[in-house]
C-alpha cells in the first residue's frame, strides 16, 4: 500500500525555465510533508518542508504547495537550473516517521 | 562536521554469511532509521529507534535486525543475507520530534550486492 505516490519517474525541463514535481498521498494523519534532493552516489538532502495547517512554503528558488483537499503536493523551481539535476523525493509524517515516494528524476538542460 | 557515516559504502556477499552495516551520527540526535533504496519503489524504512535502547520495525523488517547501545551507534544486521537483499541502504538520523520539520540528515549509502 503506496501511502505516498510519485507519478512522474522521470521530467525532463529546460535551464530558467519552472520545474514543477507532483506527489500525492493517501493518509489524512500526515502532518508534515518534506522534499528531498539526491544526487547519485550520496544520500538524500533535505530541501524544504510544509506543515499541514498551511498551503505555501517558500524558500529561495524553491516552493511547495499543499492541497489537503485533494491530497496533493507539489515543488516548483524556478528558475530551473543544470545543477539542480538530481531525484527528487517527496515524503510525509506523522511524528517522526517519514514515508516517501518512488522518486523523480529531474534533468535540467542547458 | 555534522555528519551520518556509514561503513562500508560497498558490499559483496554471498548468500547466508551474516554482516553487519555500521552506522554513526556525531550530531546527539535520538532518533535513527534505516532505509533501503530500490527502483521503482523509493526509499522503504526497515527498523527506526527513537532512542538508545529503543527499537521498532519499519515497513519492510524481514531479514533484518538492529541494535541501539549507544545513542551514536546503530548498526543493520544480516544474519543470513540473501539476493532479495541486494538493495542501496541509507542510514538517517535527527532529533526526536523534528525530523519532520527540519528533515533527517542521511549517510552517503551502502549498496550491497548478495551473490
Amino acid at each position: 500500500d503506496q501511502q505516498v505516490k510519485q507519478n512522474s519517474p522521470s521530467l525532463s525541463v529546460q535551464e530558467g525555465r519552472i520545474s514543477i514535481l507532483n506527489c500525492d498521498y493517501t493518509n489524512s494523519m500526515f502532518d508534515y510533508f518534506l522534499w528531498y534532493k539526491k544526487y547519485p552516489a550520496e544520500g538524500p538532502t533535505f530541501l524544504i518542508s510544509i506543515s499541514s495547517i498551511k498551503d505555501k512554503n517558500e524558500d529561495g528558488r524553491f516552493t511547495v504547495f499543499l492541497n489537503k483537499s485533494a491530497k496533493h503536493l507539489s515543488l516548483h523551481i524556478v528558475p530551473s537550473q543544470p545543477g539542480d539535476s538530481a531525484v527528487y523525493f517527496c515524503a510525509a509524517a506523522p511524528g517522526s516517521r517519514l514515508t516517501f515516494g518512488e522518486g523523480t528524476q529531474l534533468t535540467v538542460n542547458p | 562536521e555534522a555528519q551520518v557515516t556509514q561503513n562500508p559504502r560497498y558490499l559483496i556477499t554471498v548468500t547466508g554469511k551474516k554482516l553487519t552495516v555500521t552506522c554513526s551520527q556525531n550530531m546527539n540526535h535520538e532518533y535513527m532509521s534505516w532505509y533501503r533504496q530500490d527502483p521503482g519503489l523509493g526509499l522503504r524504512q526497515i527498523y527506526y529507534s527513537m532512542n538508545v535502547e529503543v527499537t521498532d520495525k519499519g515497513d519492510v523488517p524481514e531479514g533484518y535486525k538492529v541494535s541501539r547501545k549507544e545513542k551514536r551507534n546503530f548498526p543493520l544486521i544480516l544474519e543470513s543475507p540473501s539476493p532479495n537483499q541486494t538493495s542501496l541502504y541509507f542510514c538517517a538520523s535527527s532529533f526526536t520530534g523534528q525530523g519532520a520539520r527540519y528533515g533527517y540528515t542521511f549517510g552517503s549509502g551502502t549498496r550491497l550486492t548478495v551473490v
